[in-house]
């Protein structure tokens, strides 16, 4: 069973970029989602299909995998206040199994 | 615009069963791939169960053998039947639809709704 892992959180200055990663247990074959859950919200996708931006998300959002270290990455630049928020990164296990990760708050200094 | 709306949460006895509804709008459920996800307080997302629209369906370990998805195309509504309840199923249960082309991720998502498991 897939189980990807996550910082339970990580912070940075506005202006500044934040990396949020998201490591496999095992080798991630399937593609890579990321959503942001604000505080009191849903989820909504931010990045599907490893880098893809949603419709609406600004490019200050991107994607990236790395397949020497099975890890999937989100990329924040030029981080706003706004962007204070749970980020969960999320695949497919092979086995009509979804699975996300533990989830990564980050925080706006 | 699509809109889904869950309602049927509750504060239920361990054992119990409890029906949750998501009422669908600007989308025809039966021609979409949807799921149910939860979410412990203060903890992170987990899948609970999707269904294609073909209308076979996919349960989490954690879920199978309890919970059951199905659909009224009717009312263009979304359930999660819930038996056997126990507290660690406590969350609020979100559905979402799903993308119909690979790879399949959760587009839209409800707002949620509540299901409390306490004696």
């Amino acid at each position: 069973n897939l189980v990807l892992t996550q910082p339970h959180s990580v912070s940075e200055s506005p202006g500044k970029t934040v990396t949020v990663s998201c490591t496999g247990s095992n080798t991630i074959t399937n593609y890579v989602q990321w959503y942001q859950q604000r505080p009191g919200s849903a989820p909504t996708i931010l990045i599907y299909e490893d880098d893809q931006r949603a419709s609406g998300v600004p490019d200050r959002f991107s994607g990236s995998t790395d397949s020497s270290s099975n890890s999937a990455s989100l990329t924040i630049s030029g981080l706003k206040p706004e962007d204070e928020a749970d980020y969960y990164c999320q695949s497919y296990d092979g086995r009509y199994h979804w699975v996300f990760g533990g989830g990564t708050k980050v925080t706006v200094l | 615009e699509v809109q889904l709306v869950e309602t049927g949460g509750a504060l239920i006895q361990p054992g119990g069963s409890l029906r949750l509804s998501c009422a669908a709008s600007g989308l025809i459920v039966n021609t979409q791939y949807m799921s149910w996800v939860r979410q412990a307080p203060g903890k992170g997302l987990e899948w609970v169960s999707l269904m294609y629209s073909g209308g076979s369906r996919y349960y989490a370990d954690s879920v199978k053998g309890r919970f059951i998805m199905s659909r009224d195309n009717s009312k263009n509504t979304l359930y999660l039947e819930m038996n056997s309840l126990r507290v660690d199923d406590t969350a609020v249960y979100y559905c979402a639809t799903v993308t119909t082309t690979w790879p399949e991720y959760f587009q839209h998502w409800g707002q949620g709704t509540l299901v409390t498991v306490s004696s």
